[in-house]
């Protein structure tokens, strides 16, 4: 499979926190893509960062990528109730046209 | 704008049974796919379409076929469903204009195989 992995599985945290989940994959790629799925719902695109690219911003968000050691972190400051969800890495290769995911991080943000 | 789109929400089939996903997207987007997604297994690509009248197998497509033969609408169908098939699906769209795009989901089909 060409899965990547995402650390942790599952991760508990109080409201302001932050919280921080890695992803490792393992072929080369073009992009790395963070989603988030809610409970019963389909994935929401969160950010982009390119191969060229080693760390971005999009809000509260902050998101790295090493492709030396094929990983990525992403990190979510002053986290809210309303961050619980599941996060998923996806990388594309190949051509580009294929996407693979993660394992995902299951986020529990304690009011 | 209604997005990605997939009928039906729920289905409980027999297996052996056959049926017909369908999706449907309102950006005009070249690119679009087929999930499912398993307890700890994250997404697996089903099948995929780079465009009208194209289609390509993804990680697996095993029991599984699919038609494109308009650009909003992307088929998944199980021949002869089984209860391995037991899942969440999920479609998802892209531009093809440019190689760095994200994908937009649907709220997936609950699909049970007894």
């Amino acid at each position: 499979s060409q899965q990547g992995e995402e650390d942790p599985q599952a991760l508990s945290i109080q409201e302001g926190e932050n919280a921080t989940m890695n992803c490792s994959y393992k072929t080369s790629i073009n992009n790395l893509q963070w989603y988030r799925q809610n409970s019963g719902r389909g994935l929401v695109h969160l950010i982009l960062i390119r191969s060229n690219e080693r760390e971005k911003h999009s809000g509260r968000l902050r998101v790295t990528l090493d492709t030396s050691k094929k990983s990525s972190s992403l990190l979510i400051t002053a986290s809210r109730a309303a961050d619980t969800a599941s996060y998923f890495c996806a990388t594309d290769w190949n051509t580009g046209n294929q996407f693979y995911f993660g394992t995902g991080t299951s986020l529990t943000v304690i009011p | 704008n209604a997005g990605v789109t997939q009928t039906p929400k729920f289905r409980v089939l027999k297996t052996g049974q056959s049926m017909t996903l369908l999706c449907a997207q309102d950006m005009n987007h070249e690119y679009m796919y087929w999930y499912r997604q398993d307890p700890g297994m994250g997404l697996r690509l089903i099948h995929y379409s780079v465009g009208e009248g194209t289609t390509a197998k993804g990680e697996v497509p095993d029991g599984y076929n699919v038609s494109r033969l308009k650009k909003q609408n992307f088929l998944l169908g199980l021949e002869s469903a089984a209860p391995s098939q037991t899942s969440v699906y999920f479609c998802a769209s892209r531009t093809g204009q440019t190689r760095n795009q994200p994908q937009h989901f649907g709220d997936g089909t609950r699909l049970s195989i007894l």
